[in-house]
């Protein structure tokens, strides 16, 4: 499995974007970039994912650079709920496979 | 839809109890998941199963067993439990046919176990 390597803690400020960055170059080229967060005490919550196009939803933007080596979720607008762990994780996206959570990064949103 | 369940929230359990975890999805889901989770780190898995009738360990399985008699029921369980498997304890589910991807994992919200 490809490893990834996140920052621990980022700050950012209520309103502007957030922008979290993951190294994975060891990633295959069948693997996928998936983006999960945990707010406290809760369970984490997918986010987005992709495999080399960027990706767009409700939640959030994911950047994936051409040669695939590094990525970095947007959160366009942040806000003070979005404060949390955000994991990266580089997966297959098979049957049955499963995620291997690392530490994360906590990202903390100061009004 | 409720999503993913988990019963019970919090449990205080004494050195060599027994007790069993019950996670209950309605989504319809194909795969299921226990992590634990302790301070400070991230998830790890105990069991999974990719179907009724089908479990796998994962990462950490030693001393939890797990069944999935039924599609939306996966139960983790603990014959004796032991001061080192106090933590917090995540059940997920993902993956139904049509999909494009199999690991948008939906989670439940937690049991939240101590063992003294």
């Amino acid at each position: 499995d490809a490893k990834t390597t996140q920052p621990p803690s980022m700050d950012c400020a209520e309103g502007r974007a957030a922008n979290l960055p993951c190294n994975h170059s060891t990633i295959s080229g069948n693997e996928y970039v998936y983006w999960y967060r945990q707010i406290h005490s809760q369970g984490p919550q997918y986010i987005i994912h992709g495999l080399k196009n960027n990706e767009t939803n409700e939640m959030a933007s994911l950047i994936i650079t051409e040669d695939r080596k590094s990525s970095t979720l947007i959160l366009p607008h942040a806000t003070l709920r979005d404060t949390a762990v955000y994991y990266c994780i580089v997966r297959l996206a098979e049957y049955g496979n499963k995620l291997v959570f690392g530490a994360g990064t906590i990202l903390r949103v100061k009004s | 839809n409720a999503g993913v369940t988990q019963t019970p929230k919090f449990r205080v359990l004494k050195t060599g109890q027994s007790m069993t975890l019950l996670c209950a999805q309605d989504m319809n889901h194909e795969y299921m998941y226990w992590y634990r989770q302790d301070p400070g780190m991230g998830l790890r898995l105990i069991h999974y199963s990719v179907g009724e009738g089908t479990t796998a360990k994962g990462e950490v399985p030693d001393g939890y067993n797990v069944s999935r008699l039924k599609k939306q029921n996966f139960l983790l369980g603990l014959e004796s439990a032991a001061p080192s498997q106090t933590s917090v304890y995540f059940c997920a589910s993902s993956y139904s046919a049509g999909r494009s991807s199999y690991n948008e994992q939906f989670f439940g919200p937690g049991t939240r176990l101590t063992v003294l």
